[in-house]
């Protein structure tokens, strides 16, 4: 079945460090993929998404690229902030359209 | 627009009790969902509905039900608290299914 698979975490970073976080796929044809993020306390925030192979996502200074040769979906971002601090989780949508399939979740820890 | 609510925001129950899990959504989203967020699981999803009087399981739908009267609401209900089912519970809806799903703020459940 549909799976997604991400680093673990906790991934700890000083201010202004390069962040990248691993995800790859397994899925029956070229799914939707996301990466979602939750703040401490909070609920899902989309973060970015791309809908076809080699589409790039980016929002908010972060971006990841969609490669269906690797099957994957890293998530990047040139000089990560405090406020960055958070989990995040990257997801595909399944074929039908029914449900996203998420991975277990990255913690991300910036210090100043 | 609200966007996606959920009430409450945190609830103890006790084995054998049950509950409504209330949600709802004022972006006339046709597609409707619920997932459990477990640590060092991710999110699975519950149960889903692609319209008002439809719905269908998802991964984990045991000791759960739902039902969609309306377009706005879709409660989900728990009919015999397990402390299995201690977990944060996310409501998600979008326009329709295979589109980017936006989610509310969670309810806390812990059952005793």
């Amino acid at each position: 079945g549909d799976s997604v698979t991400q680093m673990e975490g906790p991934v700890t970073l000083s201010e202004e460090a390069f962040l990248t976080i691993n995800c790859t796929y397994t899925a029956t044809g070229y799914p939707s993929l996301f990466w979602y993020v939750q703040y401490p306390g909070e609920g899902l925030q989309l973060l970015l998404k791309a809908t076809k192979a080699d589409d790039k996502g980016s929002n908010k200074g972060f971006e990841a690229t969609y490669r269906k040769e690797t099957t994957s979906f890293h998530l990047e971002k040139g000089s990560v902030q405090v406020s960055d601090s958070a989990v995040y989780f990257c997801a595909l949508m399944n074929q039908a359209g029914t449900a996203l399939i998420f991975g277990k979740g990255t913690t991300l820890s910036v210090s100043s | 627009n609200a966007g996606v609510t959920q009430t409450p925001k945190f609830q103890v129950l006790k084995t054998g009790q049950s509950m409504t899990l209330q949600c709802a959504q004022d972006m006339n989203h046709e597609y409707m969902s619920w997932y459990r967020q477990d640590p060092g699981m991710g999110l699975r999803l519950i149960h889903y509905s692609v319209g008002a009087g439809i719905t269908d399981q998802g991964e984990v739908p045991n000791g759960y039900n739902v039902s969609r009267s309306t377009t706005e609401d879709f409660p989900l209900r728990l009919l015999s608290a397990a402390p299995s089912q201690t977990s944060v519970y996310f409501c998600a809806s979008s326009y329709l299914a295979q589109e980017t799903q936006y989610f509310g703020p969670g309810t806390r459940l812990l059952v005793l």
